[in-house]
């Protein structure tokens, strides 16, 4: 089983609707968690950290539910400049942190 | 601010032939220093990391190596380049003790 698990997509909304990615992690050990956005032949670039009482900025939400091993990624009224493939993150200290394969988000006008 | 500088932007190169990729940090002192892979339809995958002058750890084992000469300077390398190492390369830091990693633009390596 992979450490990190995200359904590649892709996702195709429209403007305006809301979306939700989902990422699945096997080790119980892992402390910390984040979203990242990449860009088609980018470098990523962090987006949110996520904690387990949820936090909020902007359109994004993001949540963590340690108790089934999986975060969660919310956004609200798309816009074409949210395509991108969004990387979930997981951290057991600096040296152990894994990225999942992404989700491919494509909104479409 | 910090940043982190990474080149050549991209690359190609024919097999068997050798490899320096270079990354510096500006504005920040003992980052820690990684090295990760991207090939085509896959995740991330870490090559390298660093907590300090000349300390590699190595995740892979490959024909790939790592120096770390100061303390801000990383550099990726290889003898003899095989065509399964074409991708993509990202150089990153972190703080001595957080994993939020902050990448370069990344080399686009083509090894034909």
């Amino acid at each position: 089983r992979k450490e990190v698990e995200q359904d590649p997509g892709p996702f195709n909304v429209p403007e305006g609707a809301t979306v939700a990615f989902n990422c699945t992690y096997s080790n119980s050990a892992s402390q910390s968690f984040f979203w990242y956005r990449q860009d088609c032949r980018k470098e990523p670039k962090l987006l949110m950290s996520v904690y387990s009482s949820g936090n909020e900025d902007g359109r994004f939400t993001a949540q963590l539910n340690r108790a089934s091993q999986y975060i969660s990624l919310l956004i609200r009224d798309s816009k074409l400049s949210d395509s991108a493939t969004y990387l979930c993150v997981v951290s057991r200290g600096y040296q152990k942190v894994t990225f999942g394969i992404g989700t491919k988000l494509q909104v479409i006008p | 601010s910090q940043t982190i500088h990474q080149w050549p932007a991209t690359l190609v190169q024919p097999v068997g032939s050798p490899l320096s990729l270079e990354c510096t940090v500006e504005g920040t002192s003992n980052p820690n220093l990684y090295w990760y892979r991207q090939a085509a339809g896959r995740g991330l995958q870490l090559l390298f990391y660093s907590v300090g002058i000349g300390q590699i750890s190595s995740e892979v084992p490959q024909n790939l190596s790592a120096s770390r000469p100061q303390d801000r300077q990383f550099i990726l390398s290889s003898k003899k380049l095989l065509l399964s190492d074409s991708g993509f390369y990202l150089c990153a830091w972190s703080t001595r003790l957080n994993e939020k990693l902050f990448f370069g633009s990344g080399t686009q390596l083509s090894v034909l």
